[in-house]
């Protein structure tokens, strides 16, 4: 098994501003992903962490909103810039093992 | 990675057996049934996964119907704590040489009522 922490466990930040979640995983993990749950809402992948390459955004998430870094195999961090309300959710990183995937608890983000 | 429809909430009586159906017509040969559920303000958890045929562990049981075109997942005596949003997804297995993300769709609210 995996075990995932995550900071912040919340916030509540300003609109503009930038905020930079941290993933911590205790062993090493080829793949990680971020995932959004928008209040009320399902999980929605933001992008793929690959150490040593760029992440893979899927459909509707851009790197210059959730820059992601991934500098070695237990750690990755996402950030969410020049937020607005709508970015508002939790945010979860997650790794696959074996069959399985873990996930952290989970950051939650208002932004006022 | 197939689709899959699941009722949006059910109850279910503590002690009692809570049966999740879900539906995946169109899952392919080399996909498997996973079962995740996600309390409250918590992440989601890993619960127990499938090819084709049922499988057993110390949380659940997964039913899966000989077409493989739907399955149920048994909580054999629900507890209070067990009240979550329960996710089946349908997805190739890690045979399929690569790490891959899960696709979550809305999922069933279970409530266990005392």
């Amino acid at each position: 098994s995996a075990v995932i922490s995550q900071k912040p466990s919340r916030d509540i930040c300003q609109r503009g501003t930038s905020l930079t979640i941290q993933c911590q995983v205790d062993s090493q993990v080829t793949m990680m992903f971020w995932y959004r749950q928008q209040p009320g809402q399902s999980l929605t992948l933001i992008a793929t962490a690959n150490q040593g390459s760029e992440a893979t955004y899927e459909s509707g998430f851009v790197i210059d909103k959730f820059p992601i870094s991934r500098p070695n195999l237990t750690f990755s961090t996402l950030t969410v810039s020049n937020m607005s309300p709508e970015d508002s959710s939790i945010y979860l990183c997650s790794v696959g093992l074996e069959d399985e995937q873990f996930f952290g608890p989970g950051t939650r983000l208002t932004v006022l | 990675d197939a689709k899959t429809t699941q009722p949006p909430s059910m109850d279910c009586a503590e002690g009692r057996a809570a049966n999740l159906p879900c539906n995946h017509s169109t899952i392919s040969g080399n996909e498997y049934v996973y079962w995740y559920r996600q309390i409250h303000s918590q992440g989601p958890q890993y619960i127990i996964h499938g090819l084709k045929n049922n499988e057993t562990n110390e949380m659940a049981s997964l039913i899966i119907t000989e077409d493989r075109k739907s399955s149920t997942l048994i909580l054999p005596h629900a507890t209070l704590r067990d009240t979550a949003v329960y996710y089946c997804i349908v997805r190739v297995g890690r045979a399929s040489g690569s790490a891959r993300q899960l696709t979550f769709g809305s999922g069933t609210q279970l409530t266990v009522l005392p």
